[in-house]
């Protein structure tokens, strides 16, 4: 049973540009989470997505970031225009019901995103 | 706002020298605690959930413990492969927030 997969593992970007980050759940997970990792500091919050349905995007930017779990596919974290603030690692995580308590959410490997 | 500290920040040790990592946390009421391994370039590996306080859960040299304020992760007879960055993390609403962590060396 395959894990959680990330893509693309390194992202480098320009300033202004997009970046688009995508995450495929373990099979049977039908609920995603995003964090941003900084290089020295913990795990921080960015949104909870259902299928077609985001749950809590309280972590979340206000502006140039976006999130989407579509029925069919990946869950996608885009990034418009981005600047140099935003490099970091983006990790995703899956489980297999939404909020309860005690699930573990399992971790794929990151995307490592560097804006030049 | 919960808050999850975790000390010390970093932790070096000889091959075989236990030790202790903490985790204390202020939530609202008891829920879930977490605790993961994260090696250099990887995402976190989860290792144990802690669901109320006097519980302990083992898993090879690595004993996690609960109290109502605060969790341990004992590291027993470490070995080299032992070295990683350790994350607890508690649960509100669906999202986990998570400690700083806990850089741990461990030198042959």
């Amino acid at each position: 049973n395959a894990g959680v997969m990330q893509n693309p593992r390194h992202l480098v970007r320009r300033r202004g540009q997009e970046a688009r980050l995508r995450c495929s759940p373990m099979k049977g997970h039908s609920h995603v989470y995003w964090y941003r990792q900084l290089p020295e500091e913990g795990l921080k919050f960015m949104v909870y997505l259902q299928k077609e349905n985001i749950i809590d995007e309280s972590g979340m930017p206000k502006e140039r970031f976006s999130a989407e779990f579509p029925k069919e596919g990946p869950s996608i974290l885009r990034i418009q225009q981005v600047v140099r603030g935003d490099s970091a690692a983006y990790f995703c995580a899956s489980e297999i019901t939404g909020g309860h308590h005690y699930n573990e959410q399992f971790f794929g490997p990151g995307t490592r995103l560097t804006v030049l | 706002e919960d808050q999850v500290t975790q000390s010390p920040e970093a932790l070096r040790l000889q091959e075989g020298e236990s030790s202790s990592l903490n985790c204390s946390y202020t939530v609202s009421g008891l829920r879930g605690l977490f605790w993961y391994r994260q090696d250099p370039g990887k995402g976190p590996e989860f290792l144990f959930t802690l669901y109320s306080a006097g519980e302990e859960k083992e898993k090879e040299r690595l004993k996690a413990t609960l109290t109502k304020k605060e969790s341990f992760l004992h590291i027993t007879a470490p070995k080299p492969e032992d070295s990683a960055t350790y994350l607890c993390a508690v649960r509100r609403w669906g999202k986990f927030q998570f400690g700083a962590g806990t850089q741990v060396v461990v030198t042959p």
